[in-house]
């Protein structure tokens, strides 16, 4: 089974703060993914990455960067927190070309910043 | 662009009952990709069916069932003899598979909530 896991189920963060978020799985896939969910917007890609040290933004990628040193590992990075930062954060990879194959999700961040 | 729209916002229905999801898109790609993902309240989205655009044939998984027409650009989704472990937010989404499009797009999301 495909296991993707997030450093952190719940997060409370201050305005500033600079934010780690870590996914990390082990199936060997090629592609990651951070998604924030919002209610009544659904999930919105704000990276991804098909390889190691790739990087292409999403659809929201302000206040947000990303780090992929290695294949199994993808950190969504808040540089300096915001309140409308609040959020839902998931991580997803998968492992052929995304248009095609199946995401599979880890179990969400709940980041709160106040 | 591609959109997907689910229409219902909130759906609540007396365990045992049938109830059908639905789930309309747009794109302009020939072959494209459908999913259908289910989030339970613990959070993780867990992934249901994929479905690509030239297989219109539809399927069946125990009490899970997906109607995908191609005329009406749907893809819904009936959950027969509800149970309350049923209850989850359902998500469609569509990815295509020419580079710009491959990313999924995702609806807003159906409540459902089952009443034992």
């Amino acid at each position: 089974d495909v296991k993707v896991t997030q450093s952190s189920r719940y997060l409370v963060k201050r305005t500033g703060e600079k934010v780690f978020l870590e996914c990390v799985q082990d199936m060997d896939h090629e592609n990651m993914f951070w998604y924030r969910q919002d209610p009544g917007l659904g999930l919105r890609l704000i990276y991804f990455s098909y390889d190691v040290k790739m990087k292409e933004k999403g659809d929201i990628p302000e206040g947000y960067s990303v780090s992929r040193e290695k294949k199994e590992r993808f950190s969504l990075i808040l540089e300096s927190a915001s309140t409308n930062q609040t959020s839902m954060y998931l991580c997803a990879s998968s492992l052929d070309w995304p248009g095609t194959d199946t995401q599979y999700f880890g179990p969400g961040t709940r980041l709160t910043v106040l | 662009a591609q959109k997907v729209t689910q229409a219902q916002t909130e759906i609540s229905v007396v365990e045992k009952e049938d109830v059908t999801l639905d789930c309309v898109y747009e794109t302009r790609d020939t072959t494209y990709y459908l999913f259908w993902y289910k989030q339970p309240p613990s959070g993780e989205l867990v992934f249901l069916i994929r479905r690509n655009s030239f297989d219109e044939q539809n399927e069946i998984s125990g009490r899970y069932s997906w109607n995908f027409q191609k005329s009406t650009s749907s893809f819904n989704f009936t959950i027969t003899a509800s149970q309350v472990v049923d209850s989850a937010v359902y998500f469609c989404a569509l990815s295509g598979i020419n580079f710009g499009n491959e990313k999924l797009t995702f609806g807003t999301g159906t409540r459902l909530t089952i009443i034992p």
